[in-house]
């Protein structure tokens, strides 16, 4: 596609409930990022995957949270047991970095999720 | 860790100023350095990279340099219009991108 898409758009969940959050990123991009941005705050960084490597992980807030990339492609953030404060938009963004170059990223629309 | 810092928090200014837009970070070892907007309720539009061995890009209207030694990066707006309201974001780029909190930008006609 044109653009990095992302789905649904928006999520109403009940808390207790699992959750996917769906990324498909610009074609060829081999980084794929996922970040947070709650009602009034900055950006979080949740996850980075990076072609085969192994993914940084090193922001995910609980183990409540994972995320996996298929074929290089498309990815899906889960939030499992979801909590009220894990309404947020969630943003997921692409870029085609090459080695240690990082490249322009493009950003989706987000996934407003809110849990009630 | 990187710490991003945008200053001023929130700016008004009239049609047709120009503007610059400050953001500062405290670890020089980047790779890059990307400016966005964000209109309320959408996600991010990228505006400008400026690579590491870069001082400045430009596209349009708008002008972005870089100074790593020093940690900061400005975006410069020339000849401001409403449709520049926005929040503005930068990120400095190393493993991740650190994003600086913003500036809220409006433009009163």
């Amino acid at each position: 596609g044109a653009g990095v898409s992302q789905s649904p758009s928006n999520k109403v969940t009940e808390k207790g409930k699992d959750v996917e959050l769906r990324c498909d990123p610009i074609s060829g991009h081999t980084a794929l990022y996922w970040y947070r941005q709650s009602l009034g705050q900055g950006l979080e960084f949740l996850i980075y995957f990076q072609g085969n490597s192994a993914p940084d992980k090193s922001g995910l807030p609980s183990d409540r949270f994972s995320a996996e990339r298929t074929g290089g492609s498309v990815s899906t953030l889960t939030i499992q047991r979801t909590q009220q404060e894990d309404s947020a938009v969630y943003l997921c963004a692409s870029s085609l970095d090459q080695g240690a170059r990082r490249t322009e990223a493009f950003f989706g629309q987000g996934t407003r999720l809110t849990v009630v | 860790k990187q710490e991003v810092t945008q200053i001023p928090a929130a700016l008004s200014v009239p049609e047709g100023e120009n503007l610059v837009l400050n953001c500062s970070f405290t670890d020089s070892a980047i790779y890059n350095l990307q400016w966005f907007r964000q209109d309320p309720g959408k996600g991010l539009t990228s505006l400008l990279l400026i690579q590491s061995s870069q001082r400045e890009q430009t596209s349009g209207r708008l002008n972005a340099s870089l100074d790593k030694s020093s940690g900061r990066s400005t975006l410069y707006i020339a000849a401001s219009q409403p449709g520049d309201s926005a929040t503005y974001l930068c990120a400095a780029i190393g493993n991740q991108f650190y994003f600086g909190t913003g500036t809220s930008l409006t433009v009163i006609p």
